[in-house]
């Protein structure tokens, strides 16, 4: 157990809807990181977040967005959902930007 | 439960030196896939070599290969002729098929530094 936490673990949902993927880092990491992997493909870094604040952003869609709280637990917020959309979708947290890295178990999306 | 163990936090390798990344696994699965990962400062993670299980031979690709001992549960990646560009955090990764649905686990990282 990294002890990174990813809800839900499986979601299915129809093309054109939004959904929220969330995630919760080990106690007391601050850098919450959000990565997609689809199919076999390496994995896609989409934001970084420190404290609450955007460190940096990859490939992310603009359909896509992200925040993390007060509290340290970051929401990845998937919209117009399209079929392409479908894959894994990976937190990480780290205690320091570019530390040690722990990753969750990841969320499968599913776009019908 | 399976776990990913990477017990380098830092490794240093002179320029056109070979180094070698350790990672363990635990698994009581029989088919599964191992990889290993680069991170540049980009955060973008590039898939380095993936080595599936029934496999005896070990993966290589160019100056990377690995050396995979399935009864030790131990998966190193050899880097050769380390260059600048493979300056980066490398991550070990494991991947099963448990109940219809895959499942990843990943270690901690390892940042290796390539000293001119």
């Amino acid at each position: 157990d990294s002890g990174v936490t990813q809800t839900p673990k499986h979601l299915i949902t129809a093309t054109g809807q939004r959904v929220t993927l969330r995630c919760s880092p080990r106690s007391g990491d601050l850098s919450v990181y959000w990565y997609q992997q689809s199919l076999d493909q390496g994995l896609q870094f989409l934001i970084h977040y420190y404290n609450g604040e955007e460190r940096a952003k990859g490939n992310i869609l603009e359909r896509f967005s992200a925040q993390q709280f007060p509290d340290l637990h970051s929401e990845l917020n998937l919209s117009s959902l399209e079929l392409g959309d479908s894959a894994l979708y990976f937190c990480a947290s780290s205690a320091q930007t570019g530390g040690k890295a722990f990753f969750g178990q990841g969320t499968r999306l599913t776009v019908v | 439960a399976q776990t990913v163990t990477q017990s380098q936090p830092e490794m240093s390798v002179q320029e056109a030196e070979t180094v070698t990344l350790s990672c363990t696994y635990d698994t009581s699965e029989s088919d599964y896939y191992l990889f290993w990962y680069k991170q540049p400062p980009s955060r973008q993670m590039i898939l380095v070599i993936r080595q599936e299980a029934y496999k005896q031979q070990n993966a290589t690709e160019n100056r990377f290969s690995v050396n995979f001992q399935k009864a030790a549960k131990s998966f190193s990646l050899k880097i050769s002729d380390s260059q600048l560009g493979d300056a980066a955090m490398y991550f070990c990764a494991y991947r099963g098929f448990t109940s219809g649905t895959y499942k990843y686990i990943f270690g901690t990282g390892t940042r290796l530094k390539v000293l001119a």
